[in-house]
């Protein structure tokens, strides 16, 4: 069946650093769509991709999608402590599936 | 303020007990959703209610029980649980195109379950 697996599971930066977190999946997707928690909170939504090789940009947040559409990753420049949360992605096929995420911890 | 709104935020409950969980969505979407979430696990996908078909997860077992009387709300009943079943459960909704398409989902706040 379908599966999203979605690394590294948890990610320590210095405030400034840069983070990744990346998204697989074992098939083809329709879309993928990311999501941020923060803690104690409830996911919300960040961004829709659906266009093979598509990137966009939210401030200082990369989004891509694959070339053949089976992963993804968010990438944030020079990290700040607003950024702390875990960044789930969820890969579209027939149904929608979320990745486990990836929980984001900032070190002022 | 998502536009959607869950109760109650935090419920305590016996094995034996009879419980409801209630969502309610303001946001005029036509599908709505039961997530469970569990430490170190991805958002399991419970229940979908979508342009007024049921969609299920065929490993939900049966003493959770969906009920969606109209396309704003959603309620999850709750019987004879199992401590595994403590978890924090998100309900969402969004608006699903002709294509169906999911389009954004709009999460809740949640209910923290706890079974003892």
């Amino acid at each position: 069946g379908q599966q999203v697996m979605q690394i590294p599971q948890y990610q320590h930066v210095q405030e400034g650093e840069d983070f990744t977190t990346y998204c697989n999946s074992s098939t083809t997707l329709s879309n993928i769509q990311w999501y941020k928690q923060r803690p104690g909170g409830h996911p919300v939504f960040l961004i829709q991709l659906v266009k093979s090789g598509e990137v966009k940009k939210q401030k200082r947040l990369t989004f891509q999608f694959g070339e053949a559409k089976k992963n993804s990753s968010l990438h944030i420049t020079a990290t700040q402590t607003t950024d702390v949360g875990t960044y789930f992605c969820a890969g579209r096929r027939n149904d929608m599936r979320f990745g486990a995420g990836t929980r984001l911890t900032v070190k002022p | 303020e998502t536009g959607v709104t869950q109760t109650p935020r935090h419920l305590v409950m016996g094995m034996t007990n009879k419980k409801s969980l209630k969502c309610e969505q303001h946001l005029g979407h036509n599908a709505m959703y039961w997530y469970k979430q569990s430490a170190k696990k991805p958002l399991e996908l419970m229940f979908v209610y979508s342009l007024e078909e049921r969609v299920e997860n065929n490993s939900v077992p049966s003493r959770f029980s969906p009920e969606c009387p109209n396309s704003s709300h959603l309620f999850l009943h709750l019987h004879t649980l199992q401590p595994e079943d403590s978890a924090l459960y998100l309900c969402a909704s969004s608006q699903v195109a002709s294509g169906g398409n999911t389009g954004e989902l709009f999460f809740g706040e949640g209910s923290r379950l706890t079974v003892l």
